[in-house]
This record gives structure tokens, C-alpha cells and sequence, in this order.
């Protein structure tokens, strides 16, 4: 089946600093992709959706400006936590869509904001 | 807009036996798609099953069918011969045919199943 990793699977880092999170689709292209927030025992929230070569489209009440999502290829698609603060600490998770309609999902990253 | 709602926070099963969580959803739309996603404790999620809207047989995969109740708008999942690693938190997830929501799903809020041996 199709494979997406996410790197770092746990990240650590300073208030005030940017922290980038990677998403590829390792054996398929995916011209779009999604990012998710999540917090424990809590479902999946969409942030946004990346799309190869274009902007992304964020989700309502999302800050654009601190979440900087870039798509550069086809099996690519990077999210950035600009300036982050304790409150961005969260799992974030991505995924890209499959064949036959369903999303194959990364591993997930724990962001943790000291 | 479609929501997906789980009514079941958490359940609990014996091992060994069936146990059927329930998913409903609201949709003004005739073909859809709808899954189960299981995240066990690595968080990974990990599609359990799919239905396609416009397929009345019920979906099955191994230990795992749903009961797809398009009228109702009801989409169950039975696991049977429960097993320790079923253990999970379960989310039915929602994805419309339509072109303009491109291939966002809709998740419920999840439920935790929590096996006994």
C-alpha cells in the first residue's frame, strides 16, 4: 500500500522559534495533500491543504502566517510553525489522498514549544 | 456542510467477543464515501474499511464489516473475535463525491475501544 512519512517524529524547540515538519509520499505522487492538528483523545482537526505548485487553502481560523505550508513537488509537502509558542505544541499529522478514494496518513509529529 | 457524528465515547469489549460501534452522519449529497479509520497508542491511522455510497453490500474486511444504512444515514462497524490489539481510538470519517470539496474527509469525534483479556 502507499507509504507517507513525516519527519522529525518528535521535535522539541524553543518559544520564538520556527520549526519545519516534512510529509512525503514515498512510493506514489500526490499533487495534494493534508495537514491535521491534533490533541490527545481528541479527533483529527484540518488545517490546511497543500497543493503541488500552487498555494495552500487554509481552514477557517487558521493563521496562514504561522502555519507556512509549501508544497514544492509532487511527493513533497513541508509545514512550517513560524514563531511558536507553548500553545502550538500539539501532534500534527499528515496525508495524501490514495487510489480508490481513501487518505494514507504519516506517522505524526509531536511538536513540543518550551 | 456534512458532519459525522459518534455517539460513543468510549466501549469496552471481552476478548474474543463482537463489538459494534456506531457512526452517523449528515449529508444532503447521494454519493459519498465513507471509512474507518483505527489509531492505536502509536497514533498512526491505519484505514480499517471503506463504503461506497452507491454499493448497497456492506463492506467487509477479515474481522471487520460495517452495517451501511444509507436511508437511515447509520454506518456501524462490527469487529468480531475481538483481539488485545484492536485496542484503538476508532474515527468514521465522511468524504464527499463532489469535485468542489476536492478529498477532505470529515471525522467524527472517535471512539476509544478498550479490549479486556
Amino acid at each position: 500500500g502507499a507509504v507517507v512519512s513525516q519527519h522529525p517524529s518528535w521535535v522539541i524547540c524553543k518559544s520564538g522559534t520556527s520549526v519545519k515538519i516534512e510529509c512525503r509520499s514515498l512510493d506514489f505522487q500526490a499533487t495534494t495533500m493534508f495537514w491535521y492538528r491534533q490533541f490527545p483523545k481528541q479527533s483529527l482537526m484540518l488545517m490546511a491543504t497543500s497543493n503541488e505548485g500552487s498555494k495552500a487553502t487554509y481552514e477557517q481560523g487558521v493563521e496562514k502566517d504561522k502555519f507556512l505550508i509549501n508544497h514544492a513537488s509532487l511527493t513533497l509537502s513541508t509545514l512550517t510553525v513560524t514563531s511558536a509558542h507553548p500553545e502550538d505544541s500539539s501532534f500534527y499529522i499528515c496525508s495524501a489522498p490514495g487510489r480508490y478514494y481513501e487518505q494514507y496518513f504519516g506517522p505524526g509529529t509531536r511538536l513540543t514549544v518550551t | 456542510a456534512q458532519t459525522v457524528t459518534q455517539s460513543q465515547p468510549e466501549m469496552s469489549v471481552q476478548e474474543a467477543e463482537t463489538v459494534t460501534l456506531s457512526c452517523t452522519y449528515d449529508t444532503s449529497e447521494s454519493d459519498y464515501y465513507l471509512f474507518w479509520y483505527k489509531q492505536p497508542p502509536s497514533r498512526q491511522m491505519i484505514l480499517v474499511i471503506r463504503q461506497e455510497a452507491y454499493k448497497q453490500q456492506n463492506a467487509t474486511e477479515n474481522r471487520f464489516s460495517v452495517n451501511f444504512q444509507k436511508a437511515a444515514k447509520s454506518f456501524s462497524l462490527k469487529i468480531s473475535d475481538s483481539q488485545l490489539g484492536d485496542a484503538a481510538m476508532y474515527f468514521c470519517a465522511y468524504r464527499s463525491a463532489l469535485r468542489e470539496y476536492g478529498n477532505k474527509l470529515v471525522f467524527g469525534a472517535g471512539t476509544i475501544l478498550r479490549v479486556k483479556s
